[in-house]
């Protein structure tokens, strides 16, 4: 069975960092890209990051690009998202998600996010 | 960027009734990826359809997707109560990837 358990969410002042942890097991992890997106209070999907599996290829949106670094460690089965300079815009719950095997290349496989975490909630405030 | 933009913004049926729901694309939607989740309020999203027309694993046979190049569209065949729910679009076919603003069904 596929989990995904995210951790490392909570409450800082703008300006400060934060490191986000996804734990996941029941796949061959090293194999599959995985997504990070944020949902602010009583709004819609925003995508944020993405890291191939192998290869570290790496994708942002312009919101985050320059603040914000995914990373993975393939032998504990883990994705982060490193945050840095937060602003109050940046509160919201942050999904990780792994990506299905709809297409591949030597990176490894990528597609629509068959499986996500339920979320930790970073909240930016003063 | 490609921008998606879903449409109704909301829609209010019955129980039993059909469900269409819009995704339009501002450039096309490179080999037709693009990804239909559903949300129910205090859950994370669960996907619905992948590459446009392909189901995802468990998900009933009322729901399917279709369409290709800018203009997509899932349809619920006949509403059951747990389908309302708000309904996202989304493209992974070009980075960044890009999700639509949501479709909520509510019940009428």
């Amino acid at each position: 069975e596929v989990q995904l358990v995210e951790s490392g969410g909570g409450l800082v002042q703008p300006g400060e960092s934060l490191r986000l942890s996804c734990a996941a097991s029941g796949f061959t992890f090293s194999s599959y890209a995985m997504s990070w997106v944020r949902q602010a209070p009583g709004k819609g999907l925003e995508w944020v990051s993405a890291l191939s599996g192998s290869y570290g290829r790496t994708y942002y949106a312009d919101s985050v690009k320059g603040r914000f670094t995914i990373s993975r460690d393939n032998s504990k089965s883990t994705l982060y998202l490193h945050m840095n300079s937060l602003r109050a815009e940046d509160t919201a719950v942050y999904y990780c998600a792994k990506e299905g095997p709809d297409y591949y290349d030597s990176s490894g496989y990528y597609g629509g996010f068959d499986y996500w975490g339920q979320g930790t909630l970073v909240t930016v405030s003063s | 960027e490609i921008v998606l933009t879903q449409s109704p913004g909301t829609l209010s049926l019955s129980p039993g009734e059909r469900a269409t729901l819009s995704c339009r694309a501002s450039q096309s939607v490179s080999s037709s990826y693009l990804a239909w989740y559903q949300q129910k309020p205090g859950q994370a999203p669960r996907l619905l359809i992948y590459a446009a027309s392909s189901r995802a694993t468990g998900i009933p046979d009322r729901f399917s997707g279709s369409g290709s190049g800018t203009d997509f569209t899932l349809t619920i065949s006949r509403l059951e109560p747990e389908d309302f729910a708000v309904y996202y679009c989304q493209q992974y076919g070009s980075s960044p990837r890009t999700f639509g603003q949501g479709t909520k069904v509510e019940i009428k």
